[in-house]
């Protein structure tokens, strides 16, 4: 039962145009979404989340959108940067610190 | 700060066998995580500890994983004995709690890499 759903498993973005990475969840549950990036032999990091009392929250080149009704969170990266080549993970959580529910993963890779 | 610790990074291991992965978290983070991520998959949380006591484990196959944290700070992960489908990489991960704490965030260790002939 994949309650967060990421159904590109990749993407190639020229440099310096927009990245868009999509989102989808099941659960109405969940009231917090964040997205981590990972590189090679590194374990994720933190990137950007939203509250679901928000539609929008953005920090430098990277804006993450929530449509609640559809269930679907984007992150786009603008400009994109070779640098933000990466496995990009959506997550999300039914309530503060508890349990983060991750999709597969979207490879992003920006070309230059 | 320094980051979270895990070891070893990588372990190869014949199923049947039993293998333990260590995690120290970021000094002062009161929750721990153990996440397994197996290959084209998202990280899927096994155990969430708040200092030594357990939050949620129930993803956790109790009949052949344990965890434990003693003393609330540092932890270790067993599988024992160790299935195929055991192959996958193990996150440990930490949060703050309080203060400065963004909802939701987790600082990730490397890693370690479970190969299971």
């Amino acid at each position: 039962d994949q309650q967060v759903k990421q159904n590109s498993p990749s993407l190639s973005v020229q440099e310096g145009r927009i990245s868009i990475l999509n989102c989808d969840y099941t659960n109405s549950m969940f009231d917090y979404f964040l997205w981590y990036k990972k590189y090679p032999a590194e374990g994720p990091t933190f990137l950007i989340s939203i509250s679901s009392i928000k539609d929008k929250n953005e920090d430098g080149r990277f804006t993450v959108f929530l449509n609640k009704s559809a269930k679907h969170l984007s992150l786009h990266i603008v400009p994109s940067q070779p640098g933000d080549s990466a496995v990009y993970f959506c997550a999300a959580s039914a309530k503060y610190g508890n349990k983060l529910v991750f999709g597969a993963g979207t490879i992003l890779r920006v070309k230059s | 700060e320094a980051g979270v610790a895990q070891s070893p990074r990588y372990k190869i291991i014949e199923k049947r066998q039993s293998v333990a992965f260590w995690c120290n978290p970021i000094s002062g983070h009161a929750t721990l995580y153990w996440y397994q991520q197996i290959l084209g998959q998202g990280p899927k949380l096994l155990i969430q500890f708040q200092n030594n006591g357990v939050v949620d484990d129930s993803q956790l196959p109790k009949d052949r994983f344990s965890a434990e944290r003693l003393k609330g700070v540092d932890s270790t992960l067993k599988i024992q004995p160790a299935k195929l489908e055991d192959s996958a990489v193990y996150l440990c991960a930490s949060s703050r709690t309080s203060g400065r704490a963004v909802v939701g965030e987790l600082f990730f260790g490397e890693g370690s890499r479970l190969t299971v002939l």
